[in-house]
């Protein structure tokens, strides 16, 4: 199956900076790419996601990049603020996948 | 309201009980999950649903099992808890259009086995 990676397991930032979370995969088929956020005492949530026909996909603050042959994706987060501490998880699958494959977590904290 | 409502949010229990974990959901969504998290692991698939009669294993489905009893409920089970399925396990629903879709969580139940 799928083995998804994802550094570094902490961040800090100070507020106002940008924070970059890399994540790499194994399976050359996957084709579908979320990132979610998980505040402290909630469930994950979807903030951004692409897909392998786009190579960066932009929100307001957060960005996401895709390197298919080099099988990695990052999640970029510019003028970093309070409220974007949390734990994120990138999380890979393929077409038909019953399943997201996700990384291990990466704890974000913005210092004020 | 939650629109995906996991109940209880926090158990402890004793090794060899069994325990149920519920959770309904308002979405409307076919397709209901399972997921366990630990700390450095991340999310680890359970057990997943497509429908009333779709009952399906993921990644890490010993010592667990599952219940569909209807389209908006879908509880998960340890039949014989022991120490190492202390963890946090959340409930998700999703539409699965164009691989697994969106996954919308629960809040977690918090389980302690001693």
């Amino acid at each position: 199956g799928e083995n998804v990676e994802q550094h570094p397991s902490t961040l800090s930032v100070q507020e106002g900076d940008s924070a970059v979370i890399k994540c790499t995969y194994s399976d050359s088929a996957s084709n579908y790419f979320p990132w979610y956020k998980q505040e402290l005492g909630k469930g994950p949530q979807l903030i951004i996601d692409i897909r392998s026909n786009v190579g960066e996909k932009k929100d307001q603050r957060i960005a996401v990049t895709l390197n298919k042959t080099a099988k990695h994706f990052s999640l970029h987060i510019t003028e970093t603020q309070p409220e974007d501490s949390a734990v994120y998880f990138c999380a890979a699958s393929k077409a038909g996948a019953n399943n997201l494959f996700f990384g291990t977590g990466t704890r974000l904290t913005v210092i004020p | 309201d939650a629109d995906v409502t996991q109940t209880p949010r926090n158990r402890i229990t004793k090794t060899g009980k069994r325990i149920m974990l519920e959770c309904s959901q308002t979405k409307g969504h076919d397709r209901m999950y399972w997921y366990r998290q630990d700390p450095g692991l991340g999310l680890r698939l359970i057990y997943y649903s497509f429908d009333v009669k779709d009952i399906n294993k993921g990644e890490i489905s010993d010592g667990y099992s599952v219940s569909r009893q209807a389209q908006a409920k879908f509880s998960l089970s340890l039949e014989s808890a022991i120490p190492n399925q202390t963890a946090l396990y959340f409930c998700a629903t999703s539409t699965g259009w164009r691989n697994t879709g969106e996954l919308f969580f629960g809040e977690g139940s918090r389980l302690t086995v001693l």
